[in-house]
């Protein structure tokens, strides 16, 4: 079965520093999703990033980046220059084909001005 | 474009009791999942409708349930409550079965079984 560990429950980032929330995953599949989203206390679910596992170049979009290393099932998330708005619960998935989608255990990230 | 729907946004209800919630999908999009989301559990996948079809469902008690209508709105039912069912309910709409597509997220349900 597929799982999904988030070691860091919770992490501290100084305003306009960065940080890298960790993710790995166990799967036998080869074909496979892997997703960030972000969860505010306004609890609506916001995907940040995702990455299909056939592509080897990480995937990047604005501030957000990932470090995916496929032979390792890992999938770090790495947030630049970080802001206040960054501050929620953080939840690493995965999905493969037809199968629904695996949530980690969400890491909590505060953001100090 | 109008973001995922779910209502009612809480609910207290009382053991042995049963309750539907609603989800109304984006527009055009065909599939719907449900999600728990407890403190202890985190978040567990509930089921995956697609035109009207259940295409994949979690490890839960045949407690649960759901359906999707032909307008794609989705509605998850809870029978003979107990009170570890209290949680936040998800839905989730993507324009196809997920895969790679992004899921779409409302704001949840907080379900209280008292």
């Amino acid at each position: 079965a597929q799982t999904v560990t988030q070691s860091q429950p919770e992490m501290s980032v100084q305003e306009a520093e960065t940080v890298t929330l960790s993710c790995t995953y166990d799967t036998s599949e080869s074909d496979y999703y892997l997703f960030w989203y972000k969860q505010p206390p306004s609890r609506q679910m916001i995907l940040v990033i995702r990455q299909e596992a056939y592509k080897q170049q990480n995937a990047t979009e604005n501030r957000f980046s990932v470090n995916f290393q496929k032979a390792a099932k890992s999938f770090s998330l790495k947030i630049s220059d970080s802001q206040l708005g960054d501050a929620a619960m953080y939840f690493c998935a995965y999905r493969s084909n037809n199968n629904d989608m695996r949530f980690g255990a969400g890491t909590r990230l505060t953001v100090k001005p | 474009k109008a973001g995922v729907t779910q209502t009612p946004r809480y609910l207290i209800k009382t053991r042995g009791q049963q309750v539907t919630l609603s989800c109304s999908p984006i527009s055009g999009h065909r599939s719907v999942s449900w999600y728990q989301q407890t403190p202890g559990q985190g978040l567990q996948f509930l089921f995956e409708y697609f035109s009207e079809t259940q295409r994949n469902k979690g490890n839960f008690p045949g407690r649960f349930s759901g359906r999707q209508f032909s307008n794609s709105r989705s509605e998850m039912n809870v029978s003979t409550l107990e009170l570890g069912d209290s949680a936040l309910y998800l839905c989730a709409s993507s324009p196809r079965l997920q895969g790679f597509s992004e899921a779409f997220f409302g704001q949840g349900t907080r379900l209280t079984v008292v």
